[in-house]
């Protein structure tokens, strides 16, 4: 069965370093999401992007991070200067085209340490 | 109001039990509803989406009652491997599909 797969699974940096989290999405999917989850607390909406660009961001989405998709499998996160509060377990997801409506597959996630 | 509120449990139940979840969602505009399992420091994974019909997988029915806001989860005859956090989960009107993440009720399946 497909997979979304994530790498790093554990990524430790120091606060105010830039960390790049990778993701690849299902290979026929054309919806890729990031979500994020604090230690304790919900799953969080950070981002989604579709055709190229972004459709949707959160206000937790601020200038420190950005998106791309370099070339035809991969999906990354970059936070530019990780602070404290970046600590947290990060996942992708992507949806596809003509499955069942907003059905989206999630990777294993990111454990995101930043000291 | 959260957007998406869940039973604070959590729930400890003996094997074979059932056990119900609730959740409301403040939204009216969503579209799409479901239920995800997340097991400790795992990923969500997709347990079944809720219809306005209800529905049914096995041991688990899904209801969700539009005009109340509301959505329930009902687990029959419990066993050991149903232990998780059940995440309540609803998605907007657009088809970029954000979804709402409600806290999550933790569920222990004992012996």
């Amino acid at each position: 069965e497909p997979e979304v797969t994530q790498t790093p699974s554990h990524q430790v940096t120091q606060m105010g370093q830039e960390v790049i989290l990778r993701c690849v999405p299902i290979s026929n999917h054309l919806y890729f999401y990031w979500y994020r989850q604090i230690l304790g607390q919900k799953v969080e909406f950070l981002v989604s992007f579709y055709n190229n660009e972004i459709s949707e961001k959160s206000e937790i989405f601020d200038d420190q991070f950005s998106v791309e998709r370099p070339d035809g499998s991969n999906f990354t996160l970059k936070i530019r200067s990780t602070k404290l509060e970046d600590s947290a377990m990060y996942f992708c997801a992507s949806k596809g085209l003509g499955t069942s409506t907003d059905t989206q597959y999630f990777g294993p996630g990111t454990r995101l340490t930043v000291l | 109001r959260k957007e998406v509120e869940q039973d604070p449990g959590p729930f400890n139940v003996p094997e074979g039990a059932t056990v119900a979840f609730n959740c409301t969602y403040s939204n009216s505009a969503s579209q799409s509803f479901f239920w995800y399992r997340q097991d400790c420091r795992k990923e969500p994974k997709l347990l079944m989406s809720v219809y306005s019909s209800g529905n049914e997988d096995g041991r688990f029915t899904a209801q969700l009652n539009r005009a109340s806001q509301y959505i329930s989860l009902l687990i029959r005859d419990s066993k050991l491997s149903d232990s998780a956090t059940y995440l309540c989960v609803v998605a907007g009107g657009t088809s970029y599909g954000k979804l709402t993440f409600g806290q999550g009720t933790i569920l222990t399946v004992h012996p």
